[in-house]
């Protein structure tokens, strides 16, 4: 049972447009949330997170977006770059679990110049 | 500073033969964890060490699989008797400490490969 799931394996966007990726949880027990880029024979880098007594975190170009009641959350990219172009995952994880990571399938993520 | 590295970049092995891989967390870092990697898959979690006792190894597959971390910093990831379907790269992670607040800064992994 997957308890993170992105449902798009691919997203394609032009450049200076904006980019969302969705995600959604299934576990009620998740309370802080992440998203990490991967590119190509590389370890994934965080990029942002949000805890589950917010709504919202922003960090530049970068939002994230959590709907508890839907158990769902986004992360917007505005202007996307060509250079945003990577993997992205979304995880999740409980306050008691030791910060064990549930991540998501991943999206890939193309920005067209 | 350094980041977490990983030994070999990529492992190619027979089936039924043993294997070691290597993590290197960044200096100070109490927490380590394990995750693996499918092709076309997120990373999923294996097991984490907080200093050097096993804190939760509950994603370990089966006992073909076992980790250990002596001295609360490397940590070795052991595969005995290795099939087919472990082929995946394994991905080592390292935060301060075992918490969501913390960030995991992930090595660039190791590629194994099980012919």
């Amino acid at each position: 049972d997957q308890q993170v799931k992105q449902n798009s394996p691919s997203l394609s966007v032009q450049e200076g447009r904006i980019s969302i990726l969705n995600c959604d949880y299934t576990n009620s027990m998740f309370d802080y949330f992440l998203w990490y880029k991967k590119y190509p024979a590389e370890g994934p880098t965080f990029l942002i997170s949000i805890s589950s007594i917010k709504d919202k975190n922003e960090d530049g170009r970068f939002t994230v977006f959590l709907n508890k009641s839907a158990k769902h959350l986004s992360l917007h990219i505005v202007p996307s770059q060509p250079g945003d172009s990577a993997v992205y995952f979304c995880a999740a994880t409980a306050d008691n679990a030791g910060n064990m990571l549930t991540f998501g399938g991943g999206t890939r993520l193309m920005v067209k110049p | 500073g350094a980041g977490v590295s990983q030994t070999p970049s990529n492992k190619v092995t027979e089936k039924g033969k043993y294997v070691e891989l290597r993590c290197d967390p960044i200096s100070g870092h109490t927490a380590l964890y394990w995750y693996r990697q499918s092709l076309g898959q997120g990373p999923e979690f294996l097991i984490y060490f907080q200093g050097t006792g096993a804190a939760d190894d509950s994603g370990l597959p089966n006992d073909r699989f076992f980790a250990v971390r002596p001295e609360g910093s490397v940590s070795t990831l052991k595969i005995q008797r290795t099939e087919r379907g472990d082929s995946a790269v394994y991905l080592c992670a390292s935060s301060l400490y075992p918490i969501a607040t913390d960030t995991q800064y992930f090595g660039p992994g190791t590629r194994l490969t099980v012919l």
